[in-house]
């Protein structure tokens, strides 16, 4: 599976839109981008997945570039309950495949 | 909305005692996983299992652990002989067959080792 590079944290204000970056140049052509986030200890939450089109549910949105090397995951209305690791997986979709979690992004929302 | 459940949210065991962690996965789900994440770390894969049998397992896997689907609804992690180390936040997580396989995962279960 191809590696992912985030930042380490950021923060956002309460309200705003917050747009996590994630950078995967090596990704391949079968391999899809998804975000997982993690509040405090709990377990990690699927937030979205994309191949190459942008995708949109009642969470966030999935912002792929054209070149698939990198995405942003917004979220449109951050709130305080959104301050948790943001982690952008890439994988191919097969059953058998685990998910491969790197340091991700510590996003803080402030009031 | 459909979740994956796991018990006991946290156990408590002395070193070389045997445990068994207990999950109830998305009841239309196929294919289960358990993951670990020691404190302070990343999270780490450590088996997947389909069709009453492994499927994967990562090196972190040893014959201490087993996994088990003793009936339609439950899949188990035992560690047979636990030690310090094995002190985590273990996670169960499932999948259906899909267009992304997406896992969805438990809550966790924190295990101290003492």
């Amino acid at each position: 599976d191809a590696k992912t590079t985030q930042p380490t944290s950021m923060d956002c204000a309460e309200g705003r839109a917050a747009n996590l970056p994630c950078n995967h140049s090596t990704i391949s052509g079968n391999e899809y981008v998804y975000w997982y986030r993690q509040i405090h200890s709990q377990g990690p939450q699927y937030i979205i997945h994309g191949l190459k089109n942008n995708e949109t549910n009642e969470m966030a949105s999935l912002i792929i570039t054209e070149d698939r090397k990198s995405s942003t995951l917004i979220l449109p209305h951050a709130t305080l309950r959104d301050t948790a690791v943001y982690y952008c997986i890439v994988r191919v979709a097969l059953l058998s495949n685990d998910m491969r979690f790197g340091a991700g992004t510590r996003l803080t929302v402030k009031p | 909305e459909p979740e994956v459940t796991q018990t006991p949210s946290h156990q408590v065991t002395q070193m070389g005692q045997e445990v068994i962690l207990r999950c109830v996965p998305i009841s239309n789900h196929l294919y289960f996983y358990w993951y670990r994440q020691i404190l302070g770390q990343k999270v780490e894969f450590l088996v997947s299992f389909y069709n009453n049998e492994i499927s994967e397992k990562s090196e972190i896997f040893d014959d201490q652990f087993s996994v088990e689907r003793p009936d339609g609804s439950n899949f188990t992690l035992k560690i047979r002989s636990t030690k310090l180390e094995d002190s985590a936040m273990y996670f169960c997580a499932s999948t259906l067959p899909g267009q992304g396989y997406e896992q969805y995962f438990g809550p966790g279960t924190r295990l101290t080792v003492t």
